[in-house]
């Protein structure tokens, strides 16, 4: 399995974008990128998922680099609610399992 | 329901005891997952279906874990004589199919602690 590389904390302004990065130098070209969050005492919420172009949905947008070697989510505009635990995922041609690491503990900041 | 539910949300049970938690996935959704999360952790893959096949149960932790789908939608976890190192949260999750770019959809989760 291709493996991630996240920060372990981010705290960001309310209001502000919140930009999380995520480094993913083993993927395959077939391999997508999942960014799932998980609000606390809550089950895991798919964000947006992407290959190789960049994709934007009414949550966030997914900057992925020419190589594919690493992506960033972007929140455009942060709110409290957005406080959560955001995965960086990448799925394996042909398993149908996601596997998550740590993750980023992101903190909006009033 | 319109999501994936969960039960009971929280289960304390004395070590040794056998437990029954169970996930109501989304009506029509082909694959159901569960996964393990450890407090702090992220997420641990336990086992998969597809519809009443399990087809990877190679996240299950010993023999005294065992899931069932039985009909292809319900679908319980079943854990034997538990552990204290049981304790964790076990969430359910379903997607409408297997495609490898198909999102899955996440349960709530319940809240195991063997005492």
């Amino acid at each position: 399995d291709a493996k991630t590389t996240q920060p372990t904390s981010m705290d960001c302004a309310e209001g502000r974008a919140a930009n999380l990065p995520c480094n993913h130098s083993t993927i395959s070209g077939n391999e997508y990128v999942y960014w799932y969050r998980q609000i606390h005492s809550q089950g895991p919420q798919y964000i947006i998922h992407g290959l190789k172009n960049n994709e934007t949905n009414e949550m966030a947008s997914l900057i992925i680099t020419e190589d594919r070697k690493s992506s960033t989510l972007i929140l455009p505009h942060a709110t409290l609610r957005d406080t959560a635990v955001y995965y960086c995922i990448v799925r394996v041609f042909g398993n149908e399992k996601l596997t998550f690491g740590t993750g980023t503990r992101l903190t909006i900041i009033p | 329901g319109a999501g994936v539910s969960q039960s009971p949300r929280y289960k304390v049970a004395k070590r040794g005891q056998d437990v029954a938690l169970r996930c109501d996935p989304i009506s029509g959704h082909v694959s159901l997952f569960w996964y393990q999360q450890a407090l702090g952790q992220g997420p641990e893959f336990l086992t998969y279906f597809q519809n009443e096949a399990q087809l990877d149960k190679s996240g299950l932790p010993s023999d005294r874990f065992f899931a069932e789908r039985p009909e292809g939608s319900v679908s319980t976890l079943k854990i034997q004589r538990t552990q204290q190192e049981d304790s964790a949260v076990y969430l359910c999750a379903s997607s409408l199919t297997r495609d490898r770019d198909e999102k899955l959809f996440f349960g709530s989760g319940t809240q195991l602690s063997v005492l």
